[in-house]
């Protein structure tokens, strides 16, 4: 079974503060994902990475940045929270080449910025 | 961009009643699918169907795709209290990426 994994279910930061939202998946999947959900809204994709050090912005890149040092994991950086970043973050992967592959997700980190 | 807008938006049935949910999109694509996603948890695909298919089953759940209308249903069949969850069409372009919708709030009453 592919397991994608996050650091954290529930996570509470200040204004300012740096945030670091971790992902690793154990598939050795080419293909990975940070969305955010909020309610209304469904899931809206941040950024996205194909490769090892390749990233690319989605629909919603402002006041995030990724990294992606090793395959297995994908971090989603928030340089600077604010309270507008409070909402639930959702990653994913996905095998390469897959045009009709589905994502699978981690259980999800909601994040509070007060 | 949201893609894929579903409807209703809630939906509350008995048990052992069927459940359909419907889901438009704007642009042409190459797939549909469906995912599920209990409380406060992550997604879990259901089905995917591929642009050149109409129709397709997996144990209760049916799928159309209607693509001169741009839009699928998907169909529960004698739903149960564990189908309780979100619903979401995702859409997949010529782009990498899946477009999600916002999703049907399903709850099914014991």
């Amino acid at each position: 079974d592919v397991k994608v994994t996050q650091s954290s279910r529930y996570l509470v930061k200040r204004t300012g503060e740096k945030v670091f939202l971790e992902c690793v998946q154990d598939m050795d999947h080419e293909n990975m994902f940070w969305y955010r959900q909020d309610p209304g809204l469904g899931l809206r994709l941040i950024y996205f990475s194909y490769d090892v050090k390749m990233k690319e912005k989605g629909d919603i890149p402002e006041g995030y940045s990724v990294s992606r040092e090793k395959k297995e994991r994908f971090s989603l950086i928030l340089e600077s929270a604010s309270t507008n970043q409070t909402s639930m973050y959702l990653c994913a992967s996905q095998l390469l080449g897959g045009s009709y592959n589905e994502q699978f997700f981690g259980p999800g980190t909601r994040l509070t910025v007060l | 961009s949201q893609q894929g807008e579903e409807d209703p938006q809630a939906l509350s049935i008995q048990e052992g009643e069927n459940a359909t949910m419907n889901c438009s999109y704007k642009t042409s694509i190459n797939n549909l699918q469906w995912y599920r996603q209990n409380s406060g948890r992550g997604l879990v695909h259901l089905i995917l169907i591929r642009s050149n298919e109409r129709e397709k089953h997996s144990g209760r759940l049916r799928v159309t795709l209607d693509t001169s209308k741009k839009s699928s249903s998907l169909l529960i069949t004698a739903s149960r209290a564990a189908d309780t969850a979100s619903y979401f069409c995702a859409t997949r372009g010529s782009a990498r990426q899946l477009t999600f919708g916002s999703g049907t709030q399903l709850t099914v009453l014991p």
